[in-house]
């Protein structure tokens, strides 16, 4: 089993420039979410979903979409990337979206110079 | 404001003596608690969950109480080994039925040979 896969593990952004983070779980979560690391900030959920076609926002959504359109499948677009928004972010799922442990990706390092 | 502290950034410890980590909380009613370890350059991985009607869990080594009139969960390791040397993570939903996980900060944990 694969778990959570995230992609691209390393990348460099310009300014203004936009990407979109992959994140595929081979589990059938039916919940999914995003989070970012950053140094003494500890991890931030950004946006989350509970199942196909529903997504929500968490804690700091502002930068970022999302969209949901199969089970396995929760990219995390960046529209216009800010140097603010150099982190480490990590994709999650878990079986249920209440009282179920998550699992995590090991992260894509993001820099916007 | 909700927060979620987890008592110090770095704790150093002896190998085989027991290893007391605090997550403490305010403005959260949590249904459930979890905890996670997590290594340098990887996702956080989780080890233990406890609902709010269970006082202890325990699972090999590791022991979490959760006190939720005292707002504050313990997490301990007995015997610590350097192969427990992590930074551990204590989260937690923000109530029944809610679908946002948060985390805390964190604990850098050091067990010296």
């Amino acid at each position: 089993n694969a778990g959570v896969t995230q992609t691209p593990k390393f990348q460099v952004l310009k300014t203004g420039q936009s990407m979109t983070l992959q994140c595929a779980q081979d589990m059938n979560h039916e919940y999914m979410s995003w989070y970012r690391q950053d140094p003494g900030m500890g991890l931030r959920l950004i946006h989350y979903s509970v199942g196909a076609g529903i997504t929500d926002q968490g804690e700091v959504p502002n930068g970022y979409n999302v969209s949901r359109s199969t089970t396995e499948d929760f990219p995390l677009r960046l529209l216009s990337a800010a140097p603010s928004q150099t982190s480490v972010y990590f994709c999650a799922s878990s079986y249920s979206p209440t009282n179920s442990p998550l699992h995590f990706g090991n992260g894509t390092r993001l820099t916007v110079t | 404001s909700q927060k979620i502290e987890q008592n110090s950034e770095a704790l150093n410890i002896q190998e085989g003596k027991t290893a007391t980590l605090t997550c403490n909380y305010t403005n959260y009613s949590p249904a459930y608690l979890q905890w996670y370890r997590q290594d340098p350059g990887r996702g956080p991985v989780f080890l233990l969950l406890i609902r709010e009607n269970e006082k202890e869990k325990r699972k090999e080594r590791l022991k979490v109480t959760f006190d939720t009139t005292l707002k504050q969960s313990l997490f301990h390791i007995t015997a610590s080994q350097p192969a427990d040397s992590a930074t551990y993570l204590c989260a937690l939903n923000s109530g029944a039925g809610s679908y946002q996980l948060t985390f805390g900060k964190g604990t850098k944990l050091s067990v010296i040979p």
